[in-house]
């Protein structure tokens, strides 16, 4: 059964990077059927996507956190991170990892973790 | 970047009714490229619909999607004391942006 685990710290200083795991089990990240990705939620933003990424390694981000997003896979551990740079108060968000189809466009996903809050704070 | 906007804000309605929740979009979605998902107090969305009107594996018939173009329709026929919950419409592909979604509580 396929499960996604979201870790990392709960709590980042402002202008610090932001940097999260999500561990993958019962399906590998190295396969051509799915990509992999990332969507946080707040209560001002909503749902927000945050990007994906194939097994090629090949990724894709929302153009309004391009500039500060990365994220990147580990197939030596069935794992796929997420850092974000220079954060606010604004990336204070529940943030999830996901599954998607890869037979299809970005940004659909069929398969969520439960979420990790991360809080941006002195 | 397409907006999508979602109507009625809440829905109150009792075991059993008919629901009808609808997604507009400021642009037209291409493809058709436009999903549904369900969330639950402390749970991640599930996602129930996708290209507009296809069944996610698992989904109960009760749900379905309509819709072309910049409005898109989700419909359930009966509900189920578990389909209570937010609502979210995704337009995904090109533009990937989330509505702000439906609440369907009970009446």
């Amino acid at each position: 059964q396929l499960q996604l685990q979201e870790s990392g710290p709960g709590l980042v200083r402002p202008s610090e990077t932001l940097s999260l795991t999500c561990t993958v089990s019962g399906d590998s990240i190295n396969t051509r059927a799915y990509y992999w990705g990332w969507v946080r939620q707040s209560p001002g933003m909503g749902l927000q996507w945050i990007g994906n990424i194939y097994y090629t390694g090949i990724a894709y981000y929302n153009p309004s956190l391009r500039s500060r997003v990365t994220i990147s896979t580990d197939t030596s551990t069935n794992q796929f991170s997420l850092r974000v740079k220079s954060v606010t108060a604004a990336d204070t968000a529940l943030y999830y990892c996901a599954r998607g189809p890869s037979r299809g466009p970005d940004g659909l996903f069929d398969y969520w973790g439960q979420g990790i809050l991360v809080t941006v704070s002195s | 970047e397409s907006v999508l906007t979602q109507s009625p804000g809440t829905l109150s309605l009792s075991l059993g009714e008919g629901a009808t929740l609808s997604c507009r979009a400021s642009q037209t979605v291409s493809n058709n490229y436009l999903a549904w998902y369900q969330q639950k107090p402390g749970q991640a969305p599930r996602l129930l619909i996708y290209g507009a009107s296809s069944r996610a594996s698992g989904v109960p018939d009760r749900f379905s999607g309509s819709g072309s173009g910049t409005d898109f329709t989700l419909t359930i026929s009966r509900l189920e004391p578990e389909d209570f919950a937010v609502y979210y419409c995704q337009q995904y592909g090109g533009s990937v942006t989330f509505g702000p979604g439906t609440t369907v509580d009970s009446k």
